[in-house]
């Protein structure tokens, strides 16, 4: 079957403007998660997203860092304002559910920020 | 807060040669996983380690879990260039995981 998707792969911005990251989890997982990655670095954890149950918004750098999903389709994470430290890969990953530890993740969307 | 270091950040090697990265932390987790990422795509989980003391392997790579849970090694005998990637290791805790920021690996022909 289909892996996770994510649109754009790429995208560039100037700085002050919004953007929206789409991702696409593979069908039938329940849970999905937003990651950052910085050149050089590993990944930061922004958000988690399980069934229908409230989202831990917890790992959110801003208020300028949104996310939406509905039910266990696709997902949103719109930055307002872009600034040039948002400039990063942007990774979603979905799971099977509670009890599964493998994350499969998508391509990413690389942002850059001018 | 949950940090994990690896060690070492880059190693370069030539084909062949055996090699050993580390992954690190103060924490205890209640998993361990390894994943290798390659330039432009997102990382793909290789294995998922429990227990304490576990041993893992696949192919020629040999993943440890430490018997505190606080610490892996990932473990490559004669490296291939098909190796070559970011090899990140993550600890679990509930739902959560903590990434370390990865070791890249080249293996040379």
């Amino acid at each position: 079957g289909a892996g996770v998707s994510q649109s754009p792969s790429n995208k560039v911005t100037e700085k002050g403007k919004d953007v929206e990251l789409r991702c696409d989890p593979i069908s039938g997982h329940t849970a999905l998660y937003w990651y950052r990655q910085r050149l050089g670095q590993g990944l930061e954890f922004l958000i988690y997203f399980q069934g229908n149950s409230a989202p831990d918004k917890s790992g959110l750098p801003s208020d300028r860092f949104s996310a939406e999903r509905t039910g266990e389709s696709v997902s949103t994470l719109t930055i307002q304002r872009t600034q040039q430290e948002d400039s990063a890969v942007y990774l979603c990953a979905s799971i099977a559910g509670r009890s599964s530890y493998e994350q499969y993740f998508g391509p990413g969307t690389r942002l850059t920020v001018t | 807060t949950q940090l994990l270091e690896q060690s070492p950040q880059f190693l370069s090697i030539q084909e062949g040669e055996n090699l050993t990265v580390y992954c690190n932390s103060s924490s205890v987790f209640s998993s361990l996983q390894w994943y290798r990422q390659e330039p432009g795509e997102g990382p793909v989980l290789l294995v998922t380690v429990v227990t304490g003391g576990e041993v893992k392997k696949l192919k020629r790579l040999t993943f440890q879990f430490g018997d505190a849970r606080k610490d892996s090694s990932l473990h490559i005998t004669a490296a291939q260039p098909g190796d070559t990637g970011l090899y990140l290791c993550a600890g679990g805790s509930n739902y959560k995981l903590t990434f370390g920021k990865g070791t890249l690996l080249t293996v040379n022909p």
